[in-house]
C-alpha cells in the first residue's frame, strides 16, 4: 500500500511555456501533499504544502505566482511551473501523507524538468 | 522552525566496514526522525525510523540511535556492501507538520 505515482517522468519546455505536474496517491486518501524541488547534489527544499479543498501554504523564497498548486481531490494534487525559465530546471517530486497517518509521508518517482 | 544538521557530507568506507552519518536538530519537541537513501534520478526511500519514545532502533545492517537530550541521532551501517553506496538523508518532523532535510551524506563504500 501506500502508492504515490507522478506524471510526467521527465518533460524539457521552451522558456516561457508553462508546465504542469500530477502528483497522485493511488491507493489512499492523501489530505496533505508536499512538493519538493531537488537540484544536483543538494537536498531535498520544500516549497509547498497543500490540504485539499484549501490554498497551498507557501516556503518562504517560494513565488506562488509562479508556482502554483492545487489540491482538488483527496488523490490529486498539481504542480504547474508557470513561464518556466532555465533557472526552473530541476527534479520535483511530491509527497503525500493521509489523515490518521501523523508523520508517514510517502514520496513519488518525482519529475525531472529540463526548460530550454 | 525546526532545523537538522548533517555530517559529513561526503563518507568513504571500505566494503564490510560501518558507516556512521551523524545529524542535530534544533525543535526539542520534533518527536519523528525517518532516515532515507535516495540513488540518483530516484525518490528517497524510507530505509528506518525512530519515535522520541525510542532511544535506538535496529533492522538488520540497520541501526538508528536517538539522544532526546543533546538532540542528536545517527545511522549505523554494518557490513557494508557496494548497494549501499547511495546518498542519506535524515529528517526530523513534529506530528503533522512538515518534514525537515539534512542536506544528506554521499556513502561510498569503495571494493
Amino acid at each position: 500500500g501506500a502508492v504515490v505515482s507522478q506524471h510526467p517522468s521527465w518533460v524539457i519546455c521552451k522558456s516561457g511555456t508553462s508546465v504542469k505536474i500530477e502528483c497522485r496517491s493511488l491507493d489512499f486518501q492523501a489530505t496533505t501533499m508536499f512538493w519538493y524541488r531537488q537540484f544536483p547534489k543538494q537536498s531535498l527544499m520544500l516549497m509547498a504544502t497543500s490540504n485539499e479543498g484549501s490554498k497551498a501554504t507557501y516556503e518562504q523564497g517560494v513565488e506562488k505566482d509562479k508556482f502554483l498548486i492545487n489540491h482538488a481531490s483527496l488523490t490529486l494534487s498539481t504542480l504547474t511551473v508557470t513561464s518556466a525559465h532555465p533557472e526552473d530546471s530541476s527534479f520535483y517530486i511530491c509527497s503525500a501523507r493521509g489523515s490518521g497517518r501523523a508523520n508517514e509521508q510517502f514520496f513519488g518517482p518525482g519529475t525531472r524538468l529540463t526548460v530550454l | 522552525g525546526e532545523n537538522v544538521e548533517q555530517h559529513p557530507s561526503t563518507l568513504s568506507v571500505q566494503e564490510g566496514d560501518s558507516a556512521v552519518i551523524k545529524c542535530t536538530y534544533s525543535d526539542s519537541a520534533s518527536n519523528y526522525f525517518p532516515w532515507y537513501k535516495q540513488e540518483l534520478g530516484k525518490r528517497p526511500q524510507l530505509i528506518i525510523d525512530i519515535r522520541s519514545n525510542v532511544g535506538e532502533k535496529k533492522d538488520q545492517r540497520i541501526a538508528v540511535t536517538l539522544n532526546k537530550t543533546a538532540k542528536h541521532f545517527s545511522l549505523h551501517i554494518t557490513e557494508t556492501q557496494p548497494e549501499d553506496s547511495a546518498v542519506y538523508f535524515c529528517a526530523a518532523t513534529l506530528g503533522y507538520d512538515k518534514i525537515i532535510f539534512g542536506k544528506g551524506t554521499r556513502l561510498h563504500i569503495l571494493p
